[in-house]
């Protein structure tokens, strides 16, 4: 099955400093990428994500990258605000037409952006 | 559009009862739900895919008679949690894939259960 390595695990910058995050898979049939945002007792929110066949998205403060030969990707986050803290999850996700297209998350980083 | 709703949010129970947790996807079709346990401090861990007019998909480790799933209609899956345990105490989550060529999935508000 597929195997989701993130890291680092903890992650503290200061404000307005950038925040990299990142994470390996293992199947290279895995073709969606998704970020999740988590905040304490609260569901996983979706905050960016990319496909395979697509190296580099971005969205305002966000962006992710993905190297499909390496099996890697990464969540970049630029001009960090202290509404930034909370656990990101990366997660690998397989075709819809295999597996149903189920999701292997990541371990989680916890970021926190000092004032 | 695609929200997903929880119920209950949360729950406490006695040692020994069984617990059903439901998931609805509101304004969309879903023939694929996904159930997650997520401890504290941990990652969401996906316990079983829940697909429409068919049993579930278990992960390993996960049994299936203690954690039943149901998949009645295309916006309703439910997760019973039979004969409850204290280490069966945690977050449950739900998500739904919309139907047809995407695997996107949407997240319900979770469920906290507290077997006592």
């Amino acid at each position: 099955g597929e195997n989701v390595e993130q890291h680092p695990s903890t992650l503290s910058v200061q404000e307005g400093d950038s925040a990299v995050i990142k994470c390996t898979y293992s199947d290279s049939a895995s073709n969606y990428f998704p970020w999740y945002k988590q905040e304490l007792g609260k569901r996983p929110q979706l905050i960016i994500d990319i496909r395979s066949n697509v190296g580099e998205k971005k969205d305002q403060r966000i962006a992710v990258t993905l190297n499909k030969t390496a099996k890697h990707f990464s969540l970049h986050i630029t001009e960090t605000q202290p509404e930034d803290s909370a656990v990101y999850f990366c997660a690998a996700s397989a075709p819809y037409n295999t597996n149903a297209g189920k999701s292997t998350f990541g371990d989680g980083t916890t970021l926190t952006v000092k004032p | 559009g695609a929200v997903v709703s929880q119920h209950p949010s949360w729950v406490i129970c006695k040692s020994g009862t069984s617990v059903k947790i439901e998931c609805r996807s509101l304004d969309f079709q879903a023939t694929t739900m996904f159930w997650y346990r997520q401890f504290p401090k941990q990652s969401l861990m996906l316990m079983a895919t829940s697909n429409e007019g068919s049993k579930a998909t278990y992960e390993q480790g996960v049994e299936k008679d203690k954690f039943l799933i149901n998949h009645a209609s295309l916006t309703l899956s439910t997760l019973t949690v039979t004969s409850a345990h204290p280490e069966d105490s945690s977050f449950y989550i739900c998500s739904a894939r919309l139907a047809g060529r995407s695997n996107e999935q949407f997240f319900g508000p979770g469920t906290r259960l507290t077997v006592l």
